[in-house]
């Protein structure tokens, strides 16, 4: 069966500094995955999503950036930190049909 | 382009039912529907592929109108446990990507 392995749980970072957040899947090939980003009591916002290895397409403009080094590790970094960078990151992979997410990062800058 | 839900919350009482609609401004290929423990990932519950379709889900279904792009969520006889908040998910054809509705807190009161 399929797994999805994110981590770190909880992260707490200052301003300027940088992030790197890791994502991968188990049981599977040529997922499609994604990240997404939750701030506290509002909706997921789409920040980066991948088809294939190196492939990466961004959705909003911003200090983070994605890279997919390996075709089930999909990774999420920043050179340095906002106080906006704060919120609930979450990688999600889909063969095709539902979408499964990881369990999620809860990054607090400070 | 985010779909919009409502309402934004609502409050049951066990055993009542609820309906959650969704509405694109964008025509439609599929939409997906998930719920959200409080500081949990979502979790996937059904996908709807054709116009008019009606899946379930224990005692949650929902139906596709593709031609109103509107989606709704019915749920039936609330547990306890179906408390959290419900976000549909719109898949705009070959995108792949799956963009957020606004979402809608449920919370089931014994």
């Amino acid at each position: 069966s399929q797994t999805i392995h994110q981590w770190p749980a909880t992260l707490v970072q200052p301003v300027g500094s940088p992030l790197s957040l890791e994502c991968t899947v188990e049981g599977t090939s040529n997922p499609n995955l994604y990240w997404y980003r939750q701030a506290a009591g509002r909706g997921l916002q789409l920040l980066f999503y991948s088809v294939g290895i190196g492939q990466i397409s961004s959705e909003v403009p911003q200090n983070l950036s994605a890279s997919r080094p390996q075709d089930r590790q999909f990774i999420l970094s920043s050179k340095k930190l906002l106080l906006s960078d704060s919120g609930f990151y979450l990688c999600a992979w889909t063969g095709g049909y539902g979408y499964t997410f990881g369990s999620g990062t809860r990054l607090t800058v400070v | 382009q985010q779909p919009v839900q409502s309402p934004q919350a609502v409050i049951l009482r066990e055993g009542e039912d609820a309906v959650i609609n969704c509405s694109s401004s964008k025509a439609l290929y599929s939409v997906h529907w998930y719920r959200q423990k409080h500081g949990e990932a979502p979790v996937f519950l059904m996908i709807l592929l054709k116009g008019g379709e009606q899946k379930g889900h224990e005692k949650i279904s929902a139906s596709f109108n593709e031609k109103k792009q509107q989606s709704s969520l019915y749920l039936t006889a609330s547990q306890l446990s179906y408390s959290g908040t419900y976000f549909c998910g719109t898949w705009a054809g070959a995108t792949n990507k799956l963009i957020f509705g606004t979402g809608t807190l449920l919370a089931v009161q014994p």
